[in-house]
């Protein structure tokens, strides 16, 4: 498998659960980001991390917490999170950083009741 | 503050017809400028990027952009659209320094008639 693949592709959860967002990229790249689409408004930039090093974190609520294990993966935990969280959340990576291309999975769909 | 505009939110070209979707950005100095696609359900498709050197760049499915810098401009054409155009267009930039931001215009949906 190649690119950037994302799961799940939608997920539905109350206010109250608790769960995960998996990114994984194929492309040997060393730079690995969140966004967040909401609709009518342009692409939020959550979190950047570089070789597993968080180095942007843009003002993101703490129930939003990512997790890079390692170059390959990149994770979101979610808790507690409000109706106005549901969006479409993209996962990207570059080669370095933000000068470089940056290559797009196809999302996670969140719902949040 | 840096910032790209896309004036427009919504364009509907017949089939065949040429596009252009503009993009202005808010910069002190030249950034590097991108355009990105995305067909729903999909995440974005790198369409195209100007870093430096001429100032009309060629990308993938027969898209081009120019780059004005008095206009502060970077805007995407195409001289014959194609059903399968139809999805979302956003511009962006990123700035000339280490950082990792990649600012993006809220989007141009195109609608192709056939």
């Amino acid at each position: 498998e190649t690119g950037v693949t994302q799961t799940p592709r939608h997920l539905v959860m109350g206010m109250t659960n608790k769960k995960s967002l998996k990114c994984e990229q194929h492309l040997g790249h060393n730079a690995m980001y969140w966004y967040k689409q909401s609709a009518k408004k342009p692409l939020e930039l959550m979190f950047v991390y570089s070789l597993e090093e968080r180095v942007e974190n843009n003002s993101v609520p703490s129930r939003f917490s990512p997790e890079c294990p390692n170059s390959s993966h990149l994770f979101l935990h979610l808790h507690t999170l409000q109706p106005e969280d549901s969006a479409l959340y993209l996962c990207a990576s570059s080669p370095r950083q933000a000068q470089d291309t940056q290559y797009f999975g196809p999302g996670t769909r969140l719902t949040v009741l | 503050a840096q910032s790209v505009t896309q004036p427009d939110i919504h364009i509907t070209v017949s089939e065949g017809a040429s596009l252009e979707l503009r993009c202005n950005y808010s910069y002190g100095a030249t950034p590097y400028l991108f355009w990105y696609v995305q067909s729903p359900g999909q995440g974005l498709q790198l369409l195209l990027k100007y870093f430096s050197g001429d100032t009309l760049v060629q990308g993938i499915k027969g898209f081009e952009a120019e780059f004005k810098r008095s206009q502060s401009s970077f805007n995407l054409r195409k001289p014959s659209v194609h059903w399968s155009d139809a999805a979302e267009y956003f511009c962006a930039v990123a700035l000339m320094d280490s950082s990792y931001k990649l600012i993006f215009g809220s989007g141009t949906r195109l609608l192709v008639r056939p």
